[in-house]
């Protein structure tokens, strides 16, 4: 069965510094790869996929992600953070059986910035 | 594109009566809806997936008569909690996937639901 860890419920920076979101997954397939943002009381929107073709992916406002296979991770980066980069930050998976729709998500990853 | 809404955005209910959530895909075709639970501060729950047409798919765990799922059209799809109680109290998220490119999903702005 697919699962997604989140390492860090918590993570906070300075405004400027660099973001580093950790997400690994556990798939017996090259997976599909998501990273959604949430801020409160609103749904989550798409920041980027990862599909199967290039490794490094650019997603909306800055944020980029790269597919490491060796380590199954997909971690989230930026390299200033803004003040309104502050939210919940989801990864999740699904595998590529035919059919399958189904995104697992990993626990949540809260960002703080500090000013 | 891909546009999701919900509607209402907020509801308060007495408990014993039933609440009707609507999503709608505003700019495309949806193959298929999912609905979602998410408690505070904490990551989302899969209730049930619903194809256009055809019955929904609830999760282990989730009582479908209790959580009626109606998926009338490629577009619009509907939850209704019923017999609501306190405990039902929740966010409720829905997301839509569209064929070109599954399995993304894409999410409506969630609705905030409160059982008195």
């Amino acid at each position: 069965a697919q699962s997604v860890t989140q390492l860090g419920s918590h993570v906070s920076v300075s405004e400027g510094a660099l973001v580093l979101l950790r997400c690994n997954y556990s798939s017996s397939v090259p997976p599909y790869l998501f990273w959604y943002v949430q801020y409160p009381n609103q749904g989550l929107q798409l920041l980027l996929k990862y599909t199967s073709a290039a490794t490094l992916v650019k997603g909306i406002n800055g944020f980029e992600a790269e597919f490491k296979k060796s380590e199954t991770s997909f971690h989230l980066t930026k390299p200033s953070a803004h003040m309104s980069d502050a939210a919940e930050y989801f990864c999740a998976v699904s595998d590529r059986v035919q059919g399958a729709q189904k995104l697992v998500f990993g626990q949540g990853t809260r960002l703080t910035i500090n000013p | 594109g891909a546009v999701v809404s919900q509607h209402p955005s907020r509801v308060i209910c007495k408990s014993g009566t039933s609440v009707k959530i609507e999503c709608r895909s505003l700019d495309f075709q949806a193959t298929t809806m999912f609905w979602y639970r998410q408690f505070p501060k904490q990551s989302l729950m899969l209730m049930a997936t619903s194809n256009e047409g055809s019955k929904a798919t609830y999760e282990q765990g989730v009582e479908k008569d209790k959580f009626l799922i109606n998926h009338a059209s490629l577009t619009l799809s509907t939850l209704t909690v019923t017999s609501a109680h306190p405990e039902d109290s929740s966010f409720y998220i829905c997301s839509a996937s569209r064929s070109s490119d599954t399995p993304t999903q894409y999410f409506g702005p969630g609705t905030r639901l409160t059982v008195l």
